[in-house]
């Protein structure tokens, strides 16, 4: 496709409920990114992804959130035993190459999934 | 803890007035700085970027950003509003760490006034 799409769009869950909320990149990026942004904030990062190896998981809140990227395209985000405070938009995000110290590239956002946490 | 601060979380103008957005980074031997909008129920667009170079950006949308580095700023201009403009606008800076990761401020939420 001709951008990052997600899905779904809006997801409403019961508190203790798993929920799993996917990434389809620009084709052919290489890095992908996950980002949650509260209400009223800018995103925060989540997780970064090169290909399927998962590089650094430093913003996951907890280890209820778990992310993979088995084919080093589609990734998917989920939560398991969703809590209120993971009520959120997460963003997902690919560039194409593979980022360094000296240089940096641009990041193709989606539109977000909007989770609900009841 | 590098750190990016927009100023202002809120700014109304009228429409065909200049607007100017404030963003400080604290600090990065190289910034990568850009500006991203979000409309309602919209994702984050790219407005524009600073890698190197020329530090009068120009972007999309009629907006241009000016990098100073003396001020550790990259501020947001557009010399006439239009309606269509209200949205949030988000700076953010490159994290140096290897892997990228984006650093946003918390944002600033544009109204327009007819």
């Amino acid at each position: 496709g001709a951008g990052v799409s997600q899905s779904p769009r809006y997801k409403v869950a019961k508190r203790g409920q798993d929920v799993a909320l996917r990434c389809d990149p620009i084709s052919g990026h290489v890095s992908l990114f996950w980002y949650q942004q509260a209400l009223g904030q800018g995103p925060e990062f989540l997780t970064y992804f090169q290909n399927e190896a998962q590089l650094d998981k430093s913003g996951l809140p907890s280890d209820r959130f778990f992310a993979e990227r088995p084919e080093g395209s589609v990734s998917t985000l989920k939560i398991q035993r969703t809590q209120q405070e993971d009520s959120a938009v997460y963003l997902c995000a690919s560039s194409l190459h593979t980022p360094g110290l000296e240089t940096t590239d641009t990041q193709y956002f989606g539109p977000g999934t909007r989770l609900t946490v009841l | 803890a590098q750190s990016v601060t927009q100023p202002d979380i809120h700014i109304t103008v009228s429409e065909g007035a200049s607007l100017e957005l404030r963003c400080n980074y604290s600090y990065g031997a190289t910034p990568y700085l850009f500006w991203y909008v979000q409309s309602p129920g919209q994702g984050l667009q790219l407005l524009l970027k600073y890698f190197s170079g020329d530090t009068l950006v120009q972007g999309i949308k009629g907006f241009e950003a000016e990098f100073k580095r003396s001020q550790s700023s990259f501020n947001l201009r557009k010399p006439s509003v239009h309606w269509s403009d209200a949205a949030e606008y988000f700076c953010a800076d490159t994290l140096e760490d290897g892997y990228n990761k984006l650093i946003f401020g918390a944002g600033t939420r544009l109204a327009v006034h007819p």
